[in-house]
């Protein structure tokens, strides 16, 4: 079964550095997503991204965050200068009708 | 905005037993519903999707339902076991938009 995979599983950074993660999304699929989750809260949604362009983001989603399908396959999310309160799970989905999730990125920013 | 609340945050339940999970939301101009499951510090996984024109969906011993008038969904687990226990996603997107809406969950233990 097809499925979107997500590297690094585990990432630990200092704060002010900036990160990459990682996605391969299902190959048909047209829409891309990220989403975090603070540890003990709610899925929150970041950005989506059809047509090598966002379409739309959330409030979460400021300047520091950027999103780049660089080839065919990958889809990535950087964050350029890395807080503090941006430790969470970090999630990728790709879409067609349903949604499909990896199983995350933990960022840990000490 | 929209709004998404599930009740019970979380439930206790033996071996065997029928239950029933609550989804609702604010916005009823829904596009789609979809149910997830999340074990303890993984990803999420699909479980059902219901179109706004569908009124439920069924998966092997899990059947959901949508009300889009009342802006409610319910999940139906029938027959439950240990193996059930995770937090249950419920999440919505609008017609406005394209993100899907997460509700805080109801995390489920089954005890044998």
């Amino acid at each position: 079964e097809p499925e979107v995979t997500q590297t690094p599983s585990h990432q630990v950074t200092q704060m002010g550095q900036e990160v990459i993660l990682r996605c391969v999304p299902i190959s048909n699929h047209l829409y891309f997503y990220w989403y975090r989750q603070i540890l003990g809260q709610k899925v929150e949604f970041l950005v989506s991204f059809y047509n090598n362009e966002i379409s739309e983001k959330s409030e979460i989603f400021d300047d520091q965050f950027s999103v780049e399908r660089p080839d065919g396959s990958n889809f990535t999310l950087k964050i350029r200068s890395t807080k503090l309160e941006d430790s969470a799970m970090y999630f990728c989905a790709s879409s067609l009708l349903d949604f499909f999730f990896g199983q995350g990125t933990r960022l840990t920013v000490v | 905005k929209q709004e998404v609340t599930q009740i019970p945050a979380a439930l206790s339940v033996p071996e065997g037993e029928n239950l029933v999970l609550n989804c609702s939301f604010t916005d009823s101009a829904i596009y789609n519903l979809q149910w997830f499951r999340q074990d303890p510090g993984k990803g999420l996984t699909s479980l059902l999707l219901i179109q706004s024109s569908q009124r439920e969906q069924t998966s092997g011993r899990l059947n959901a339902s949508l009300d889009k008038s009342s802006g409610r969904s319910t999940l139906y687990i029938a027959a439950s076991q240990p193996g059930d226990s995770a937090t249950y996603l419920c999440a919505v997107i609008t017609q406005a938009g394209t993100a899907l809406i997460f509700g805080k969950g109801t995390t489920l233990s089954v005890s044998s």
